[in-house]
């Protein structure tokens, strides 16, 4: 079977750091996705993984683990417009571009 | 350049009605995707096309699901006859390509079956 899990939600403080993680388990590997997601919004493109290692970009990073099977976000300098659900997202090895995403990581900033 | 449209941005139905969503993409981009996103979920893939052609439409309830790219640019979405179970926002997202592209997604339409 296919399976994304990540925590349902989380509370961080302001000006903090915070590490969202995601363990998947999915029939091939083509690369793994995070989103952001505000209330009643699209979901926009956070970050792109298909090898080992840390991506960074900003205030924001991605790690990704293929042997493991496991990612996370690191978001820094947390700010109050961070608050938003953060959706881990797998590209399966057979269907060309299918994302399998996770249920969201609802992420609270408190100042 | 224009985003992903998406229309109506709500709809309120009673169950056992019918419904149709609509959703043009970015200029140029060859794949669209359908998904449902049910309150407190991920979005779900429903159906996917290549220009006109469906390449995965495995979770697609075709009982009462129907969707369709006739000219490989704009598609709809339809629901006939809706149940309680389909209240969610349906997103459409577009994509350069069904490689390591991208996907960007529409506002979405919010579906209330009531």
């Amino acid at each position: 079977g296919q399976n994304i899990d990540q925590p349902t939600e989380m509370t961080a403080t302001e000006g903090a750091i915070v590490q969202i993680n995601c363990t998947y388990q999915t029939s091939g590997f083509n690369g793994l996705f995070w989103y952001q997601q505000h209330a009643g919004e699209a979901p926009t493109f956070l970050s792109y993984n298909v090898l080992d290692g840390l991506e960074e970009k900003g205030r924001f990073s991605s790690f990704l683990s293929r042997s493991k099977g496991y990612s996370y976000l690191l978001l820094k300098e947390l700010q109050m417009k961070d608050s938003a659900s953060y959706l881990c997202a797998v590209r399966g090895g057979n269907q060309g571009g299918k994302l399998i995403f996770g249920q969201g990581t609802e992420l609270s900033v408190k100042p | 350049e224009a985003g992903v449209a998406q229309s109506p941005r709500y709809k309120i139905i009673e169950k056992r009605q019918s419904v149709a969503f609509w959703c043009n993409p970015i200029s140029g981009h060859a794949t669209l995707y359908w998904y449902q996103q049910i309150l407190g979920q991920g979005p779900k893939l429903l159906i996917q096309f290549q220009n006109n052609g469906v390449v995965d439409d495995s979770q697609l309830p075709k009982d009462r699901f129907s969707a369709e790219r006739l000219k490989g640019v704009d598609s709809t979405l339809k629901i006939q006859p809706a149940k309680l179970e389909d209240s969610a926002v349906y997103l459409c997202a577009s994509s350069f390509g069904q490689g390591p592209y991208e996907q960007f997604f529409g506002p979405g339409t919010r579906l209330t079956v009531l």
